[in-house]
């Protein structure tokens, strides 16, 4: 498996409910990103991570939303006290060589 | 950004080329021009980059125009695999680290 690997593939969740998204980059990428695809839109940026560091959360719909990449491989998006409207794809991408890989994404329905 | 237009939908008909255009008119003298396609379920996939010259790779050509005001993806033979949305981005690898997606064009391959 060289590719990107997301976990789990579906979730579904009660309105209120917190849920963890997980992303495994391909090895050696230090360059991870996290995006959210509405049905029928093209993804959108959530936030950027450079090894452990987070560079860029500005995509972060709300402070409900958090990421954390700590010891700068596998990531982890964090939705608390989820709504309706967190229903998406949630994607991630690690990049090398100026290309993005990415991963098949978690869809995420809130119930 | 600088922003893109691409139709909404095309259709091609299996094993016969494709062109699929790009509108950039305010791109910048930085901006790459990339294209990735996203096949239903599934994370978008790289297809090829360019800034000025044309581009091969063994999934397709990038034809740019002289004044880089527009670009072209050609798949020299449409299979029903290539079935996908397409996404024409523009980036400037100094300025922005993400991928700003638009709504890109549906392919659709007749058999």
């Amino acid at each position: 498996g060289a590719g990107v690997s997301q976990s789990p593939r579906y979730k579904v969740a009660k309105r209120g409910q917190d849920v963890a998204l997980r992303c495994d980059p391909i090895s050696g990428h230090v360059s991870l990103f996290w995006y959210q695809q509405a049905l029928g839109q093209g993804p959108e940026f959530l936030t950027y991570f450079q090894n452990e560091a987070q560079l860029d959360k500005s995509g972060l719909p709300s402070d409900r939303f958090f990421a954390e990449r700590p010891e700068g491989s596998v990531s982890t998006l964090k939705i608390q006290r989820t709504q309706q409207e967190d229903s998406a794809v949630y994607l991630c991408a690690s990049r090398g060589q100026n290309i993005q890989y990415f991963g098949a994404g978690t869809r995420l329905s809130v119930l | 950004d600088a922003k893109t237009t691409q139709p909404n939908s095309m259709e091609s008909n299996e094993e016969e080329p494709v062109h699929l255009p790009c509108n950039h008119s305010t791109i910048s003298g930085t901006d790459y021009i990339h294209w990735y396609r996203q096949l239903p379920s599934q994370g978008p996939e790289y297809v090829i980059h360019g800034l000025t010259s044309n581009v091969n790779n063994r999934m397709a050509s990038l034809a740019i125009a002289e004044d880089r005001k527009s670009s072209t993806l050609i798949l020299h033979r449409a299979t029903l695999r290539d079935a996908a949305v397409y996404y024409c981005i523009l980036r400037d690898p100094g300025s922005a680290r993400q991928l700003t997606f638009g709504s890109g064009t549906q392919l659709t391959v007749l058999p």
